[in-house]
Parts: structure tokens; sequence; C-alpha cells
């Protein structure tokens, strides 16, 4: 069974920093593409970053670009995402995905996600 | 690449449900539906216009032609109460990842 388990989100001030982690199990990890999709409160779903299985092509929307990193460690089956100068509009339920990117699909399978509130 | 949705949807339980996704040339693109219940993780119900993953039943499906895409809700029950997405991946982009701002369907 294919399982996503994201962590690290929290409460942070603006301007600071934070990491979110995603394992995934159930399924050979190198061979996916994986996204990072958000939801702020109340709000539609925002794809905020992919990485392919290797590592060797990212992408970021506009929205974080320059302020977020996207990384993964195969040998933990583990993506990442570097959260730095967060701002009150990042306030989000951030979700990793499973992408079936030959054929676009941001997630075919996706984590409960974790919350990241910024504010003071 | 904006995809455009209607914020809500009503029918009626037993009704077919159909919700529209815009954008410009849709129809030469691979659209792809999430359905989202309250409070839980998005879950892929159609991709590629005709693939459905495992346990999602045939009352969904997809078409698309021009500046539309549809995902078909036949016979709609109580528990397709959601919130549902499109979504493009525009491969002629440097963020290529696009999701419709979702359409909440009612069922009463």
């Amino acid at each position: 069974e294919v399982q996503l388990v994201e962590s690290g989100g929290g409460l942070v001030q603006p301007g600071g920093s934070l990491r979110l982690s995603c394992e995934g199990s159930g399924f050979i990890f190198s061979d996916y593409g994986m996204n990072w999709v958000r939801q702020a409160p109340g709000k539609g779903l925002e794809w905020v970053s992919y990485i392919s299985g290797s590592g060797s092509v990212i992408y970021y929307s506009d929205s974080v670009k320059g302020r977020f990193t996207t990384s993964r460690d195969n040998a933990k089956d583990s993506v990442y995402l570097q959260m730095n100068s967060l701002r009150g509009d990042d306030t989000a339920v951030y979700f990793c995905a499973r992408g079936i990117m030959i054929r676009g699909v941001i997630g075919d399978s996706w984590g409960l996600g974790t919350l990241v509130t910024v504010s003071t | 690449f904006v995809l455009t949705q209607p914020p809500s949807l009503t029918e009626a339980p037993g009704k077919t449900a159909r919700i529209t996704c815009a954008g410009d040339n849709i129809g030469t693109k691979s659209v792809h539906w999430y359905q989202q219940k309250a409070g839980q993780a998005p879950v892929l119900v159609q991709y590629s216009h005709t693939d459905r993953p495992s346990g999602i039943p045939d009352r969904f499906s997809e078409s698309s032609s021009g500046n539309m895409a549809i995902l078909t809700i036949s016979s709609v029950e109580a528990g397709d109460e959601a919130d549902y997405y499109c979504q493009v991946w525009d491969s002629s982009s440097d963020h290529p990842g696009v999701f419709g701002g979702g359409t909440k369907l009612t069922v009463l």
C-alpha cells in the first residue's frame, strides 16, 4: 500500500524558516516525481513545487520561487521542502503527492498534510 | 495557464452532475480531476480523459473539447458531496502545475 507521511509543520513567525519532510513507503520511491501542494484555510489547492525521481529537475510556483527549496533523499525515501522568508500567506496545509508525470498527474497518492501557520 | 471552475453546484440524488473546467484550448491537454471531502486529502478520481484509479466507480467520467473540460458524475449520491478540482500540467511553463479553483458539489 502506498503511503506518504508529511511532518515538520508548526507555528513560525513571519520571516522565519521551516523544513517539511515527506516519507514514502509501499513503492519504489526513486521511480516517481513528487509534488508539494498547499491549501490555505478555506481555499483551494495550490501547486507549490515538483522534483523528479532523480532530483535533477525541480520546478517552483512563482509564489514561492526564491524562498522555498525542494530536495529529496532516495536512500531515505523522503522529499523535503525548505521554506525560508515565510509570510502570512504561506499559512496552509502542505501536502506531498506522488506524481504520474508521464501523464501530467500531480498526485495519484497524497499524504494527510502538515499544517504550517505563519503568525506572530 | 488558468483553469476556471464555478464555485458551486447543487444536484439532487440520482441526477447527473456536470462540473466544468474552462481553459484556453484545454481540449488539447490531459485534464485530471480530484475529489476532496471535508477535512481530507484530495483523491484522484479521473485522469487522462479515460482513466480511473482503482476503486473509483464508473459513475465518474470526463470529456473535453475546445476550451472546456467536464467531469460528469452520474446517479449522484450523498457520498459524492465534496470539492472537485481540475488540474493540468503545462509543460511549456517553468511553473507547470495548475489547479482550477475548485467546485463545491452539494447533493440535496
